[in-house]
């Protein structure tokens, strides 16, 4: 059974750091062709992809917020980390880590059930 | 980047009416993928690889299209189907999703 459960600080400041972890299960991204994805959605608005980071390392960002991002993962305790840098209320959001690849195919197959994040001073 | 505009935006049928949502790319994508999102839920995979079924998803969906016009088609409307769609696409990066589909009960 595959479980994506995504953690955060529920309120930051305009200019901190937020940072989001994901806790997963059912799957390993040390298997070959597996991803983890970050998404977030602003109350009553649509979806936007952040950031990607695959079995192999390899990292792929939204270049609309690339130099604020920071994707990694921790194997061995089946996490994912999202780094977003200089928040402000735009940033404002309800953040989802979401599996990718095992079917081969780039969507996101297994979504958790995102954490609220709001920036507020 | 790739754009992905959806229409309609918003769009009410009654049961047993037959619904098409479209998502035009702004370039060419090999695949369209679809999720659906229900108030206060995870967006849900609902059609992949353009024209696959996602796990659980009613045979009255389908998903047809290629080069930059997609569309999910709802061969009977149930009221479960009312819910927003979204397509998805990464063809090229950024990974892009449309706006949205709001589809309602009438």
């Amino acid at each position: 059974q595959v479980t994506l459960k995504e953690s955060g600080p529920g309120i930051l400041q305009p200019s901190q750091t937020l940072s989001l972890t994901c806790t997963f299960s059912g799957f390993s991204l040390s298997t070959y062709g597996m991803g983890v994805g970050w998404i977030r959605q602003p109350s009553g608005k649509g979806l936007e992809w952040l950031a990607n980071i695959w079995w192999d390392d390899d990292k792929y960002y939204n270049p609309s917020l690339k130099n604020r991002l920071t994707i990694s993962k921790d194997t061995s305790n089946n996490q994912a980390f999202l780094k977003i840098t200089n928040v402000d209320t735009a940033d404002t959001a309800t953040y989802y880590c979401a599996r990718m690849g095992y079917y081969g195919s780039p969507y996101f197959d297994y979504w958790g059930q995102g954490v609220m994040v709001t920036v507020s001073s | 980047e790739i754009v992905l505009t959806q229409s309609p935006t918003t769009i009410a049928a009654s049961p047993g009416e037959k619904v098409t949502i479209t998502c035009r790319a702004s370039s060419s994508v090999s695949y369209m993928y679809w999720y659906q999102q229900k108030p206060g839920a995870s967006p849900k995979p609902w059609i992949y690889d353009t024209s696959k079924l996602a796990s659980g998803v009613p045979n009255r969906f389908s998903g047809s299209g290629s080069g930059t016009s997609y569309s999910l088609t709802i061969n009977t409307m149930e009221t479960e189907d009312a819910a927003t769609y979204y397509c998805q696409q990464w063809s090229s990066t950024p990974l892009t999703f449309g706006s949205g589909t709001k589809l309602e009960i009438k």
